[in-house]
């Protein structure tokens, strides 16, 4: 298997901009979560899916925020409109019924 | 308020020696913990994990110690080598709630030649 796999690895837009983050998770696996790294907070969970349905997004930081999960093999995490502060590398994890995550390379997103 | 904390945000070793990393939870009900290693540039990657039926876990060169009392792990890597630089996560769960780790904010390990 491939892995986790993100898309775009880089992605540099302006303030206000809406960025489309994506993501393809590991085949068979129930779980999909998203996280966002930063140097203040470390790895933060925004949400996780569960067979593709939203289970907890308490993470999201606004409303500006929305990820869904259309199927079992795609994911977006949206940020509409964006802001500098938005600027982090977002990882997209996802795992069996138990046991460890396998994460994606990441996202790295600045907003300027 | 941070549940699962790693209070030093950077540790230096020399090589061959042992390198100790600790984490610390605040929430009773994790019983599911892990490690992850994560090099520049590339996704967390799993090291290794104990349940807390447990209080050590042993994984060639990879030593993790629970104690549950205290709300303390601590991961072990003996010998250290230069190829263990990296940002170390701890994560905690409660194992039957599914997946929802919670993760702490990493210690930065250099292994000095």
């Amino acid at each position: 298997d491939a892995g986790v796999i993100q898309s775009p690895r880089h992605e540099v837009t302006e303030m206000g901009q809406e960025v489309t983050l994506r993501c393809k998770p590991i085949s068979g696996h129930d779980y999909l979560f998203w996280y966002r790294q930063t140097m203040m907070r470390g790895l933060e969970l925004l949400i996780y899916f569960n067979n593709n349905v939203p289970i907890d997004d308490s993470g999201m930081p606004e409303d500006r925020f929305s990820a869904k999960m259309p199927n079992a093999s795609f994911s977006t995490l949206k940020i509409q409109p964006s802001e500098p502060r938005d600027s982090a590398v977002y990882f997209c994890a996802s795992g069996p019924n138990t046991g460890e995550l396998f994460f994606g390379e990441g996202s790295r997103l600045t907003v300027l | 308020d941070q549940q699962v904390k790693q209070n030093s945000p950077s540790l230096s070793v020399q090589e061959g020696r042992i390198s100790i990393l600790n984490c610390d939870y605040t929430n009773s009900m994790f019983d599911y913990f892990l490690w992850y290693k994560k090099y520049p540039a590339e996704g967390p990657t799993f090291l290794i994990s104990i349940s807390s039926i447990k209080d050590k876990n042993e994984d060639g060169r990879f030593t993790v110690f629970l104690n549950k009392s205290a709300k303390h792990l601590s991961l072990h890597i003996v010998p250290s080598q230069p190829g263990d630089s990296a940002v170390y996560f701890c994560a905690a769960s409660v194992e039957n709630y599914g997946q929802n780790f919670v993760f702490g904010p990493g210690t930065r390990l250099s292994v000095l030649p």
